[in-house]
């Protein structure tokens, strides 16, 4: 079983909804990240926190917002998505600096979001 | 050209065959590698990680790096039908870890 547990499962939401994906970690990871999975394509990076800091932001949309509470916990808030946001949303956590970026990455299982 | 280049497949090998899987990378910087292996409607879950030139072994599982081509391989010795899945090379593009994906290549192995 993956250590990096993601919640809910499943969401279905409207267009109007706001709602929100969360994420935690407890391997004393300083490195979470969002991933964004469509069908049958690769995970593509959405955001890298860094010692709880926003260090990346691969110019995603602002109807999603990232949020880092604490090193073990990682957010993300949705607000007006549309259709084509439907995907799997997945969480993943690393060890960060001095010679640990190596980009060994753990994933969680993931939140399928489908936006209606 | 992308970063790092992978067949989708499908691949489709009977049950005990030796299975190959490739890829190929354009940025020689930060050369560490990750194989990912994803079951459907799962998160990735990394398999093997490789530094440098040379071969890496775990268990049937065998990571091999040729800098001088840019080519990443992962070799699965007696196949199984539980081996059956998508298989994601990936590539650390810089320090923050940030990698990039392979597009996959899904595997059947047939019992």
């Amino acid at each position: 079983d993956t250590e990096v547990t993601q919640t809910p499962k499943h969401l279905v939401m409207g267009m109007t909804n706001k709602k929100s994906l969360k994420c935690e970690q407890h391997m004393g990871h300083r490195a979470m990240y969002w991933y964004k999975q469509k069908a049958k394509k690769p995970p593509e990076l959405m955001f890298v926190y860094s010692y709880e800091k926003l260090s990346i932001n691969e110019s995603v949309p602002s109807r999603f917002s990232p949020e880092c509470p604490n090193s073990s916990l990682l957010n993300l808030h949705l607000h007006a998505l549309q259709p084509e946001d439907s995907a799997l949303y997945l969480c993943a956590s690393s060890h960060l600096g001095r010679g640990r970026d190596t980009g060994e990455l753990f994933f969680g299982e993931g939140s399928r979001l489908t936006v209606l | 050209q992308k970063e790092v280049e992978q067949d989708p497949g499908p691949l489709s090998v009977p049950e005990g065959a030796i299975v190959s899987l490739n890829c190929t990378y354009s940025n020689s910087a930060f050369q560490y590698f990750m194989w990912y292996r994803q079951y459907s409607r799962k998160g990735p879950e990394l398999l093997m990680y490789t530094y440098s030139s040379g071969n890496k072994e775990d268990g049937r599982f065998t990571a091999q790096v040729d800098k001088s081509s840019k080519y990443i391989s992962l070799f699965i010795r007696d196949s199984q039908p539980s081996d059956s899945a998508t298989y994601l090379c990936a590539k650390c593009m810089e320090y923050g870890n940030k990698l990039v994906f392979g597009a996959g290549t899904i595997l059947r192995v047939k019992s």
